[in-house]
C-alpha cells in the first residue's frame, strides 16, 4: 500500500514564524488527512481534505491539495510553542479504506 | 481526551511473560483498530475490527492476539514478545461510512521487552 511521505522530516522554526510541510503520495485518493502527535502520546486529528477540494482552512490551519502533482501541504501560520510536535499525513490510497500513514515531519517551535 | 482510553500507559516485559492491553472508546464508533509505531518508522496498521468482526490482520505475529468482545472495547494479549517489540501500541477508533474516516486514538501503550 503507498504512503503519504513528508518533506521535510524535521523543522526548527521562531515563534511566531510559520511552518510549511509537504506530503506526496503514489496513487489516486479519496481523501488526505493529517494528524499531530505530541512526543509519546497519541495522534490527534487535525484536518481532512477531500480529492474534490483544493484548500481547507481550521484556525491557524491551511491544507493545500494538489491531485494532478499528488501532493499536499500543511501550513502552521504564527507558530507556538505548543505546536511543537511531529505532524503526519496520511490517504486512504489502498483502495480499502485503510489510511497509510507517513513517517513524520518533526517540527520545535522555539519560544 | 480524545474518548479513547488505553490502559496501561507503559508497561515492561519478559520474553516469557504473558500480558494484555486494554483500549474502551466511549465515541459509539463502530470500528476500532491496533496500529504499532517504532522509532523512525510510519504507523503500521496491525488489526481491524467493524462491528466486532475482524476484517483485517496485517501479518501479525501470532504473538500478538486482538480480542473484540463489543464494539466499545478492544484488547491485545501479548505472549512470547521478542525485543524488536518494543513499541508504541495505539488504539484508535473510527465510524464505518465507506470512506476512511478521521481516527481518534488513545495516548498509547509504550511497552518495553526485556
Amino acid at each position: 500500500s503507498q504512503q503519504g511521505e513528508e518533506d521535510p522530516q524535521a523543522l526548527s522554526i521562531q515563534e511566531g514564524e510559520n511552518a510549511t510541510m509537504n506530503c506526496s503520495y503514489k496513487t489516486s485518493i479519496n481523501n488526505l488527512q493529517w494528524y499531530r502527535q505530541n512526543s509519546g502520546r497519541g495522534l490527534v486529528h487535525l484536518i481532512l481534505i477531500r480529492s474534490n477540494e483544493r484548500e481547507k482552512h481550521s484556525g491557524r490551519l491551511r491544507v493545500t491539495l494538489d491531485t494532478s502533482k499528488k501532493s499536499s501541504s500543511l501550513l502552521i501560520t504564527a507558530s507556538r510553542a505548543a505546536d511543537t510536535a511531529s505532524y503526519f499525513c496520511a490517504t486512504d490510497a489502498g483502495g480499502n479504506n485503510r489510511l497509510a500513514f507517513g513517517k513524520g515531519n518533526q517540527v520545535v517551535v522555539i519560544p | 481526551e480524545t474518548g479513547v482510553t488505553q490502559t496501561p500507559r507503559h508497561l515492561v516485559m519478559g520474553m516469557t511473560n504473558k500480558k494484555s492491553l486494554k483500549c474502551e472508546q466511549h465515541l459509539g464508533h463502530n470500528a476500532m483498530y491496533w496500529y504499532k509505531q517504532s522509532a523512525k518508522k510510519p504507523l503500521e496498521l496491525m488489526f481491524v475490527y467493524n462491528f466486532k468482526e475482524q476484517t483485517e490482520n496485517n501479518s501479525v505475529p501470532s504473538r500478538f492476539s486482538p480480542e473484540c468482545p463489543n464494539s466499545s472495547h478492544l484488547f491485545l494479549h501479548l505472549h512470547t514478545l521478542q525485543p524488536e517489540d518494543s513499541a508504541l501500541y495505539l488504539c484508535a477508533s473510527s465510524q464505518v461510512t465507506g470512506y476512511a474516516e478521521k481516527l481518534f486514538f488513545g495516548s498509547g501503550t509504550q511497552l518495553s521487552v526485556l
